[in-house]
């Protein structure tokens, strides 16, 4: 079946720092969404993304889907102590359910 | 508008026993998930609805598990005979359609004792 997985598992950053995670699919997805869980919360949408290489940007947050369309990833600039929580992406092919990725914890060192 | 609730918050229950978890999905959502997340774990899929149907039910763990929406509207999700391995929070989302983003519940945290 299909595959989501998030690479790293895990980052501690120092606040200001850059944060990047990683989504790979092992099959060619229609679209991807990115899913936000503040500790101790549920988790919140973020954004969707649908075209070969496309990249949106919300904020300090820059999403890209790769040009295969099997790629995708999250990118926080100057990451604030706000920006904590477990980022998860979550690729549907067809008309298939939506498959969540393992998720990336992420810690801001004050 | 009110978003998706769930219920109960906080739920203990001793081995053995049956729950029943509620979800109240945005009206006008006609998918609706549920999903089950163990500590500082992923989200894993157990069954997906759209309208009263349930067309991938792919991801319950035993025939213990079962679920049920009425109306298009309220489902529930019921746990019989449960186990210590059943303890996790189990989350409820629901979307304007199959393609669209999700919006979940604060989750009910279930607790087998």
């Amino acid at each position: 079946g299909q595959q989501v997985m998030q690479i790293p598992q895990y980052q501690h950053v120092q606040e200001g720092e850059d944060f990047t995670t990683y989504c790979n699919s092992s099959t060619t997805l229609s679209n991807i969404q990115w899913y936000k869980q503040r500790p101790g919360g549920h988790p919140v949408f973020l954004i969707q993304l649908v075209k070969s290489g496309e990249v949106k940007k919300q904020k300090r947050l820059t999403f890209q889907f790769g040009e295969a369309k099997k790629n995708s990833s999250l990118h926080i600039t100057a990451t604030q102590t706000t920006d904590v929580g477990t980022y998860f992406c979550a690729g549907r092919l067809g008309n298939e359910k939506l498959t969540f990725g393992t998720g990336t914890r992420l810690t801001i060192i004050p | 508008g009110a978003g998706v609730s769930q219920s109960p918050s906080n739920k203990v229950t001793e081995k053995g026993k049956d729950v029943e978890l509620r979800c109240d999905p945005i009206s006008g959502h006609t998918a609706l998930y549920w999903y089950r997340q163990s500590l500082g774990q992923g989200l894993e899929f157990l069954i997906y609805f759209q309208g009263n149907s349930a067309p991938d039910k792919s991801g319950l763990p035993s025939d213990r598990f079962s679920a049920e929406r009425t109306g298009g509207s309220v489902s529930t999700l019921t746990i019989q005979r449960t186990q210590q391995e059943d303890s996790a929070v189990y989350l409820c989302a629901s979307s304007l359609g199959h393609e669209r983003e999700q919006y979940f519940g604060p989750g009910t945290r279930l607790t087998v004792t």
